[in-house]
């Protein structure tokens, strides 16, 4: 799972600003997962795309979170004017392929908003 | 809908000793199931899995588990526990419908080992 990467590892935040998370899937995989990770709680699906298209958001806060991945270039996570309730640590994986393949983890970016 | 319990938040155990991690899960549909393995300030990396054939599961650094359907039950074990096996364990479900994978997490169990 080393070969997924993530950054930032660590981002900081105001209160109102905007934070930007980028997953690099590893080499092959075209199959990205978002999950968020809360203090002293397990892992919650938020989003699985495929390059260009968002298959399942339905684990995404209605506003001010949204995910892409492009063609070309990394997913981004993008939340919007974050509150204190977005500090979390925040996971991507990705997989080759849609079916129960393994999912690779990446070392996650861990947000805090002041 | 899916859902993962896990039993016991914290599990302690005494280096050499059997190492038991229990999850009970809910599915509509026969499920696939994981175990996963975080180290501080990592991601998880997986132990094993389940998702069709034998019901006992081996996987890595000694670990394996048994999927038994009659009691919802996927339990992690490990006969001797290592120092090295301190960490935060999580048994996770997916339903695998619409041919993706969408994991869905129990709250973890950490794992503590003691000389």
């Amino acid at each position: 799972n080393a070969g997924v990467m993530q950054n930032p590892r660590h981002l900081v935040r105001r209160r109102g600003q905007e934070a930007r998370l980028r997953c690099s899937p590893m080499k092959g995989h075209s199959h990205v997962y978002w999950y968020r990770q809360l203090p002293e709680e397990g892992l919650k699906f938020m989003v699985y795309l495929q390059k260009e298209n968002i298959i399942d958001e339905s684990g995404m806060p209605k506003e001010r979170f949204s995910a892409e991945f492009p063609k070309e270039g990394p997913s981004i996570l993008r939340i919007q004017q974050v509150v204190r309730g977005d500090s979390a640590a925040y996971f991507c994986a990705s997989s080759p392929a849609g079916g129960p393949d393994t999912q690779y983890f990446g070392p996650g970016t861990r947000l805090t908003v002041l | 809908a899916q859902s993962v319990t896990q039993l016991g938040s914290h599990v302690s155990v005494s280096e050499g000793a059997l190492v038991l991690l229990r999850c009970n899960y809910s599915s509509s549909v026969p499920p696939y199931l994981f175990w996963y393995v975080q180290y501080p300030n990592q991601g998880l990396q997986l132990l094993l899995k389940y998702t069709t054939g034998a019901t006992l599961v081996k996987g890595i650094n000694g670990f394996e588990a048994e999927f038994k359907k009659s009691e919802t039950s996927f339990h992690l074990t490990k006969p001797s526990a290592h120092m090295s096996d301190a960490a935060e364990y999580f048994c996770a479900v997916t339903p695998f419908s619409g041919g993706y994978n969408k994991l869905i997490f129990g709250a973890g169990t950490r794992l503590a080992v003691h000389p």
